[in-house]
């Protein structure tokens, strides 16, 4: 098993360009989150995905929208990129009906730079 | 106040010793927590689980003090293997399956 993948590894844009992280696990877990990572600070949640078809805005959602094409993948859009958004983005996922349903698996991040 | 709140260190120790760390939660109906590791530039990912009896696995001891609201992570006999970042993730009541994260303890290993 991959566990839970992230494409791409690293991009760079242009203030106002768009762009999509795509993330896919095989886990078969229900929820999917999205978070960013910024120096001195915690993970902060953008959005999850309770479910397969339901989506909910996190901490952090302004500038962001995403989609949950299927119980596999949830992919991230920043339509209009600001320096703001300078960031590691890391997509995870977790299977609340487990008995280890809080524990979360991360995939490998993307880095994003916005200039 | 932050929901999590942890010692960014750096906690610089010699092979072989014992580093113990701390961190402090905010919501006293928070009742699952975690030890995340991160090493430089990765993910992180799932130290161990803590217990309300505590817990050990391995060189790894972690405790939770739920009168005084505050998670601890005791390292023995450390490996150069164990210098990384160890993220205090707390779960948000009432926040199905939410997760609030610390901002990290960064433990360095020296030879």
């Amino acid at each position: 098993n991959a566990g839970v993948t992230q494409t791409p590894k690293f991009q760079v844009l242009k203030t106002g360009q768009s762009m999509t992280l795509q993330c896919a696990q095989d886990m078969n877990h229900n929820s999917m989150y999205w978070y960013r990572q910024d120096p001195g600070m915690g993970l902060r949640l953008i959005y999850y995905s309770a479910s397969e078809g339901t989506t909910d805005k996190g901490e952090v959602p302004n500038g962001y929208n995403v989609s949950r094409l299927n119980k596999r993948e949830f992919s991230l859009r920043l339509e209009s990129a600001a320096p703001s958004q300078t960031s590691v983005y890391f997509c995870a996922s977790s299977d609340p009906g487990l008995a280890s349903g809080d524990t979360q698996y991360f995939g490998p991040g993307t880095r994003l730079t916005v200039l | 106040r932050k929901e999590v709140e942890q010692d960014p260190g750096p906690f610089n120790v010699p092979e072989g010793a014992t580093v113990a760390f701390n961190c402090t939660y905010s919501n006293s109906a928070s009742q699952s927590f975690f030890w995340y590791r991160q090493d430089c530039r990765k993910e992180p990912k799932l130290l161990m689980s803590v217990y309300s009896s505590g817990n050990e696995d391995g060189r790894f001891t972690a405790q939770l003090n739920r009168a005084s609201q505050y998670i601890s992570l005791l390292i023995r006999d450390s490996k150069l293997s164990d210098s990384a970042t160890y993220l205090c993730v707390v779960n948000r009541p009432l926040n199905d399956y939410k997760l609030s994260f610390g901002a990290g303890t960064t433990v360095t290993v020296r030879a």
